[in-house]
């Protein structure tokens, strides 16, 4: 079964401070990956993306995420955060083929960001 | 262009009844997915539409349906309320060019209470 895990459910950093969010997946083929951000009452935000070429994708405000496949990871990394940035983050993966619309979530990671 | 627009934005019933939530996609996606956010559970596929077809449904009981018209509009509907489908539900639209996946694009949500 396809699984995402997200082992941190809590981090907290400084700001101006590096952040590493970690991602790993379990799927027999290079699946579509995905990172959204979810803010206090609100929808999902795609922050990056990554579905071939480039193992290092760049995204929106900052963020970056490494696909890895031997280790079956996507981290998502900022090497400098904003107090903006204190949100729950969400990786995903799609499938390639007929379940095209579906995409498995993890948990989340919750960031708290120290001023 | 407009985002993916949800309605209402908020619910309160009662055990027993049914509701039905809508969702406008981002103009010209076919493809709307339809997502329950719980503490619990995190984030858990319900099922996805294209071209008023049914192509994905996830492991929900047959009181959770939906539907999609010819605009892409769709709507979700659950019956028999019971206290565990207090949730947040959030639709997504993706373009679904059929080259491959597309990012899906999540709406604000729509928060249910189900006292």
């Amino acid at each position: 079964a396809q699984s995402v895990t997200q082992p941190d459910i809590h981090i907290t950093v400084s700001e101006g401070a590096s952040l590493e969010l970690r991602c790993n997946y379990s799927y027999g083929a290079t699946p579509y990956l995905f990172w959204y951000v979810q803010s206090p009452g609100q929808g999902l935000q795609l922050l990056l993306k990554y579905f071939s070429g480039d193992t290092l994708v760049q995204g929106i405000k900052g963020f970056e995420a490494e696909f890895k496949r031997s280790q079956s990871s996507f981290n998502l990394r900022k090497p400098s955060v904003h107090w903006s940035d204190a949100a729950e983050y969400f990786c995903a993966v799609g499938h390639r083929g007929s379940t095209l619309g579906r995409l498995y979530f993890g948990r989340g990671t919750q960031l708290t960001v120290w001023p | 262009k407009a985002g993916v627009t949800q309605t209402p934005r908020y619910l309160i019933k009662t055990r027993g009844q049914q509701v039905t939530l809508s969702c406008s996609p981002i103009s010209g996606h076919r493809s709307v997915s339809w997502y329950q956010q719980t503490p619990g559970q995190g984030l858990q596929f319900l099922f996805e539409y294209f071209s008023e077809t049914q192509r994905n449904k996830g492991n929900f009981p047959g009181r959770f349906s939906g539907r999609q018209f010819s605009n892409s509009r769709s709507e979700m509907n659950v019956s028999t309320l019971e206290l565990g489908d207090s949730a947040l539900y959030l639709c997504a639209s993706s373009l679904d060019g059929g080259g491959g996946p597309n990012e899906q694009f999540f709406g604000p949500g729509t928060r249910l209470t189900v006292l």
